[in-house]
């Protein structure tokens, strides 16, 4: 199956920073999305971008099918950002078929944002 | 539009008890699938359904089970409850169809076997 990678694992930033979060996937894909998990364990959408650039207010994220990476931007970072972020990919094998639920998840970036 | 929702939130449960957990996707999306999430293994796919049908299984043994109702609602089981089993159970619904839908995810019901 594919393989979804992310980087870095740890990220520690003061408040106000600038900071990009990568994920590479193994085979092409339809479906990309990015999450953030918030301390209680919720997925929160941040992302459905399987190709182009999104933007929604500090955040942004861009993905290069071809070339098989998303990044995901965050600027003016605050303390509610901390958390842990992940990208998640539909495997292609199913994407044609007749099944669309089996998200790949990358082992997220841990992101501690420091007042 | 209400979102999904899952419960219980939480549980506690004994070695050897089976256990039942419940999601409602978001209304008019017809895919549920659901994830078990572990501090060792990451995030990892469980199973899937539409319409009422099982689609796809992930890699876990035969004591995980689901089923889903004419109205979408599902529900997962494990039987045989195991202390490697405590973990985050997180659902999600799509549209599903032709193409690749956006996932919702569920709060989570959080699992402690002891």
């Amino acid at each position: 199956g594919i393989q979804v990678e992310q980087s870095p694992p740890d990220l520690i930033l003061q408040e106000g920073a600038n900071s990009t979060l990568r994920c590479n996937f193994s085979d092409s894909v339809n479906n990309l999305q990015w999450f953030h998990q918030n301390p209680w364990g919720q997925l929160i959408n941040l992302f459905y971008i399987p190709s182009g650039t999104k933007q929604n207010g500090r955040l942004s994220a861009t993905t290069v099918a071809t070339e098989r990476y998303s990044l995901l931007y965050i600027s003016s970072s605050q303390t509610t950002d901390s958390g842990v972020y992940f990208c998640a990919v539909l495997d292609p094998a199913w994407a044609g078929g007749t099944s669309y639920g089996k998200l790949t998840f990358g082992q997220g970036t841990i992101l501690t944002v420091h007042p | 539009k209400a979102g999904v929702t899952q419960t219980p939130r939480y549980l506690i449960k004994t070695r050897g008890q089976q256990v039942t957990l419940s999601c409602s996707p978001i209304s008019g999306h017809r895919s549920v699938s659901w994830y078990q999430q572990t501090p060792g293994q990451g995030l990892q796919f469980l199973f899937e359904y539409f319409s009422e049908t099982q689609r796809n299984k992930g890699n876990f043994p035969g004591r995980f089970s689901g089923r889903q109702f004419s109205n979408s609602r599902s529900e997962m089981n494990v039987s045989t409850l195991e202390l490697g089993d405590s973990a985050l159970y997180l659902c999600a619904s799509s549209k599903a169809g032709q193409g690749a839908h956006e996932q919702y995810f569920g709060p989570g019901t959080r699992l402690t076997v002891t």
